[in-house]
């Protein structure tokens, strides 16, 4: 219930590509679906976030793409570039006492040139 | 620049021996959280915070502790009694009840217990 699942685990793409990452969830109580990137080394850091009332969200390369019947989102990402080699976390985010979000488990992208 | 700060970057320890790791703030953000990251296992909430003195246990917080005596600081504290603690923590900050505001992430502290 309190899940999120994501896959890839990891994906390697060519440059110019397109890098398409999965998530799924169950509990319907999630309102805010956001995208964290992680690059080595680093914290994460909001990529790009979608509220289920929007079956679409462009921003730059970036689409999340938003299915509420199948309770699917997904991460798009257009002309992939060597520097968007990082790992991507979906998330879901439930108004609860506090904002709890709840992260998927990671898809490491690697794209090559 | 506003941000949060994570220190140390690595942090070596002996089994057995109690360790903080530090988490500042300067984006004056009421609500502060702990992580932990492990491969193929996400991010998994620890510990937080969303106001000066008083925390809540996140979903795995066996083995750790927290203070929050100031709003900027919210040190970790990873307990002998924690049977797994090599990871890499981040520790987080958000606007409180602020809608959709997003996590603001420090650039983390890997611990090794060995």
């Amino acid at each position: 219930q309190q899940q999120v699942k994501q896959s890839p685990q990891s994906l390697i793409v060519q440059k110019g590509g397109i890098s398409i990452i999965n998530c799924a969830y169950e509990n319907t109580a999630f309102d805010y679906f956001p995208w964290y990137q992680q690059f080595p080394g680093k914290g994460p850091a909001l990529l790009i976030a979608i509220r289920p009332d929007v079956s679409e969200k462009k921003e730059g390369r970036f689409t999340i793409s938003f299915n509420k019947s199948a309770k699917q989102f997904s991460l798009h990402i257009m002309d992939s570039q060597p520097g968007d080699s990082a790992t991507y976390f979906c998330a879901a985010r439930k108004k609860t006492s506090y904002d709890k979000v709840i992260f998927g488990p990671g898809t490491s992208l690697s794209v090559i040139p | 620049d506003g941000g949060i700060t994570q220190s140390p970057k690595y942090l070596f320890r002996k089994e057995g021996q109690n360790v903080t790791l530090s988490c500042e703030q300067n984006l004056n953000h009421d609500a502060m959280y702990w992580y932990r990251q492990d491969p193929g296992q996400g991010l998994r909430l620890i510990y937080y915070s969303q106001i000066v003195n008083d925390f809540q246990k996140g979903d795995i917080a066996e083995g750790y502790s927290v203070s929050r005596e100031k709003k900027e600081s919210f040190p970790l504290t990873v307990t002998s009694a924690q049977k797994n603690p090599t990871a890499f923590y981040l520790c987080a900050s958000s606007i409180k009840g602020f809608g959709n505001s997003p996590l603001h992430f420090g650039n983390g502290t890997r611990l090794t217990v060995t």
